[in-house]
C-alpha cells in the first residue's frame, strides 16, 4: 500500500504559485520524501526530495513540516508545461519504492 | 544524457504468448525496477532488482518473471499473456530502494502492451 496521500486532482491559474500537499503520518525516521511527475505519454521524472529541511531546486520547492507527518511540493510559477500528475513517494532504506495514485494538476491559461 | 531505454514504444501479442520487455540502463545503477500502470491505480511495482541476479517481488509479480544477467540490463517475462495484462510498462534505474536512499530515479518511456 502507498505510504502517502495526496488529493486526487488540483487546479492552478498559469502564472501562479501552486501548493501539492502530502500526508505521510507513518514516516520513519529513515525515510526520505521524493517527488516525481509524469508528464502525458512520458515516463516520470524526478522533482525533488528532502529528509528533515526545506529544499529547493531550480524546478520546485519542497516545504516539509516539523513533525515530518507531511509535506509540501511549491512550484513558484506555474506554466502549461507544469500540467501533469505529481507523486509523493517515500524511500527508505529497504523498502520496495511504492507510488500511490498521485495529484492530477490542471494549468488554467 | 543519462538513459534508460526500453526495446519498444507498443506492442501488440496474442494471448498465451510469451512476451519478452527489454530494458537498458547506462548509469552503472545497481537497481532495476518494472513498473505497470492502469487508468485509475497509479503505478505498481511487479519486481525489481538490487543487483545482477538478483530480484525481489513487489506487489503485483502474478504472471510475469524477469531476468538481470548483466547490471545494465532488466527483462521482464510474461510467461503466458493474458488480456488483463495490457497496460503500459514503466521501467526504471536508481541507486535508491536497496543501499542508497539520497538518490533519484530515472525512467524509461513505457511500453504499451496490448493483448488480444
Amino acid at each position: 500500500d502507498a505510504k502517502t496521500t495526496q488529493p486526487n486532482s488540483m487546479e492552478s491559474n498559469e502564472e501562479e504559485p501552486v501548493h501539492l500537499p502530502c500526508n505521510h503520518s507513518t514516516i520513519s525516521g529513515t525515510d526520505y520524501i521524493h517527488w516525481y511527475r509524469q508528464l502525458p505519454s512520458q515516463g516520470p521524472e524526478y522533482v525533488i526530495h528532502g529528509l528533515t529541511s526545506n529544499v529547493n531546486n531550480r524546478m520546485a520547492s519542497l516545504a516539509i513540516a516539523e513533525d515530518r507527518k507531511s509535506s509540501t511540493l511549491i512550484l513558484h510559477r506555474a506554466t502549461l508545461r507544469d500540467a501533469a500528475v505529481y507523486y509523493c513517494i517515500l524511500v527508505g532504506l529497504y523498502d520496495k519504492v511504492i507510488f500511490g495514485p498521485g495529484t492530477s494538476l490542471s494549468v488554467i491559461p | 544524457d543519462v538513459k534508460v531505454t526500453q526495446s519498444s514504444r507498443y506492442l501488440v501479442k496474442r494471448t498465451g504468448e510469451k512476451v519478452f520487455l527489454e530494458c537498458v540502463q547506462d548509469m552503472d545503477h545497481e537497481n532495476m525496477f518494472w513498473y505497470r500502470q492502469d487508468p485509475g491505480l497509479g503505478l505498481r511495482l511487479i519486481y525489481f532488482s538490487y543487483d545482477v541476479k538478483m530480484k525481489e517481488k513487489g506487489d503485483i509479480p502474478e504472471g510475469y518473471s524477469v531476468s538481470r544477467e548483466k547490471k545494465e540490463r532488466f527483462s521482464l517475462i510474461l510467461e503466458s499473456a493474458s488480456t488483463n495484462q495490457t497496460s503500459m510498462y514503466l521501467c526504471a534505474s536508481s541507486l535508491f530502494g536497496g543501499r542508497s536512499m539520497n538518490t533519484e530515479a530515472f525512467f524509461g518511456q513505457g511500453t504499451r502492451l496490448t493483448v488480444v
